[in-house]
C-alpha cells in the first residue's frame, strides 16, 4: 500500500519558469491538500480539496494552481516560479473532511527556485 | 487567523532525560492534533485530543488538553534517540482549515 506518493522528490527551477508537482493517492481518500513548509515557520495550507472537482484556497494560494480531477490525484501547479517559492511542499489526505481523521503525508517535494 | 504557539522552539537533551512541549493559542480549537517529523519525511499523526481535560498516553508520550481547549502540552518520559524529530500541533477551529504550530525541534543524544 502506497499510501501518498509525490513526485518529483526534488526539482531547481529557473525564476519564471512553471512546473507541476505531483501528489497521488491509493487509499481512496476524498479529502486532499498541499502545504509548503518552511523553517521557523510550520505547515501553511496552500490548497485543497473536499473531493473529485472541488478546489478551494487555503491560506497561501497566490501563485499555485490545483486541480481535481480524479479521486487519486491533486497536482500542484506553479505558473511562473519566484525564489519566494523555494520551499518544501507536502502533499496530504484523509479520509474525509473530518479533522480528527489523521492526515496522511506524502515525503514531500525539496523546490529551489533560482 | 488562529495561531498556535509552540514553545520550546528548540529542544537538546541527553538519553533518558524528561521534557514537555507545549502548544498554546488565544482562540478556543475543538480538537488538537499533535504529529511527529523526521527529517526527510512528512508528519506522522500521534493522537488526537478532542475533550477540554482530556489525556492521552502513547507508551512514554502523555497528551494533555486544557480545560478550555485553548492549549496543550506533550511530555516525554526516559527520552531516547529514536524521539529525536520536529513535533508539531495542528488545531481545528471549526473551518476543517487546520493551523499548525512552528513545530519544535527535539534532539537526544545519546
Amino acid at each position: 500500500n502506497a499510501g501518498v506518493t509525490q513526485t518529483p522528490k526534488f526539482q531547481v527551477l529557473k525564476t519564471g519558469q512553471s512546473m507541476t508537482l505531483q501528489c497521488a493517492q491509493d487509499m481512496n481518500h476524498e479529502y486532499m491538500s498541499w502545504y509548503r513548509q518552511d523553517p521557523g515557520m510550520g505547515l501553511r495550507l496552500i490548497h485543497y480539496s473536499v473531493g473529485a472537482g472541488i478546489t478551494d484556497q487555503g491560506e497561501v494560494p497566490n501563485g499555485y494552481n490545483v486541480s481535481r480531477s480524479t479521486t487519486e490525484d491533486f497536482p500542484l501547479r506553479l505558473l511562473s516560479a519566484a525564489p519566494s517559492q523555494t520551499s518544501v511542499y507536502f502533499c496530504a489526505s484523509s479520509p474525509q473532511t473530518d479533522f480528527n481523521q489523521p492526515q496522511h503525508f506524502g515525503d514531500g517535494t525539496r523546490l529551489s527556485i533560482l | 487567523t488562529q495561531l498556535l504557539e509552540q514553545s520550546p522552539q528548540f529542544l537538546s537533551i541527553q538519553e533518558g532525560e524528561n521534557l514537555t512541549v507545549y502548544c498554546n493559542s488565544s482562540s478556543v480549537f475543538s480538537s488538537l492534533q499533535w504529529y511527529r517529523q523526521e527529517p526527510g519525511e512528512g508528519p506522522v499523526l500521534l493522537v488526537t485530543v478532542v475533550t477540554g481535560g482530556e489525556v492521552k498516553k502513547l507508551k512514554r508520550l502523555t497528551f494533555q488538553f486544557g480545560d478550555a481547549r485553548k492549549d496543550s502540552s506533550l511530555h516525554i518520559t526516559a527520552a531516547q534517540p529514536g524521539d529525536t524529530g520536529l513535533y508539531l500541533c495542528a488545531g481545528e477551529g471549526g473551518s476543517y482549515i487546520p493551523t499548525f504550530g512552528r513545530g519544535t525541534s527535539l534532539i537526544v543524544h545519546p
